[in-house]
């Protein structure tokens, strides 16, 4: 079974831009979340979503945006990008109680 | 509001078993996990412990859940250098909201020869 896939892996943009990520889940799996790891504030919860609604919301400015297709795959948006926006996005599913990461897109923004 | 703290380093010498500990705050907390992360990789399931249990084993690793305390501990018997990375323990409250995952700083553990 494949696991989850993120695509680009790697990213590079200037502040002002924006950018858009994207994450394919685990076949079956209907729960796509976003996360944000950066070495200062370590591992934080962006949003969920769940059969294309956003169920669950992290404390993130609303230049963060995402939406869920109907296949179950997630994109993530980010608008204006700013310095702190470096990081790596981590994607993740789950069809219950466990979530499976994909290997993350490292953002750097100039 | 939630919150996850670990400490930030363990070193131990290899076959030696690691612990690796976690506090957490949230009484709504449901499920406790265990994330194994290596160098520029995303994040390894290594295991997860429903709240209502107080143990549990799955081959090198064991999980111990003090409900009362909110302190939850992974335990790596016979630790060997591939056993090397970050350790991350995270909790979700579970029903609608296990797809939220609140994680600790991580436990950087490194096992020398």
């Amino acid at each position: 079974k494949a696991g989850v896939t993120q695509t680009p892996r790697y990213l590079i943009k200037t502040r002002g831009q924006q950018v858009t990520l994207s994450c394919s889940p685990i076949s079956g799996h209907r729960s796509v979340s976003w996360y944000q790891q950066t070495p200062g504030q370590g591992l934080q919860f962006l949003f969920e979503y769940f059969s294309e609604t956003q169920r669950n919301k992290g404390n993130f400015p609303g230049r963060f945006s995402g939406r869920q297709f109907s296949n179950s795959r997630s994109e993530m948006n980010v608008s204006t990008l700013e310095l702190g926006d470096s990081a790596l996005y981590l994607c993740a599913s789950s069809r219950d109680t466990e979530q499976f990461f994909g290997p993350g897109t490292r953002l750097t923004v100039l | 509001g939630e919150d996850v703290e670990q400490s930030l380093f363990l070193s131990v010498r290899e076959g030696d078993s690691s612990v690796i500990n976690c506090t957490y705050t949230d009484s709504s907390s449901t499920y406790l996990y265990w994330y194994k992360q290596e160098p520029g990789a995303g994040l390894q399931l290594l295991t997860y412990i429903f709240s209502n249990m107080d143990m549990k084993q799955d081959q090198r690793l064991t999980v111990l859940l003090n409900k009362k305390d909110k302190h939850l501990s992974l335990r790596i018997a016979d630790t060997q250098t591939g056993d090397s990375a970050i350790y991350f323990c995270a909790e979700s409250a579970g029903g609608t909201s296990y797809g939220k995952l609140t994680f600790g700083q991580g436990t950087i553990l490194t096992v020398h020869p």
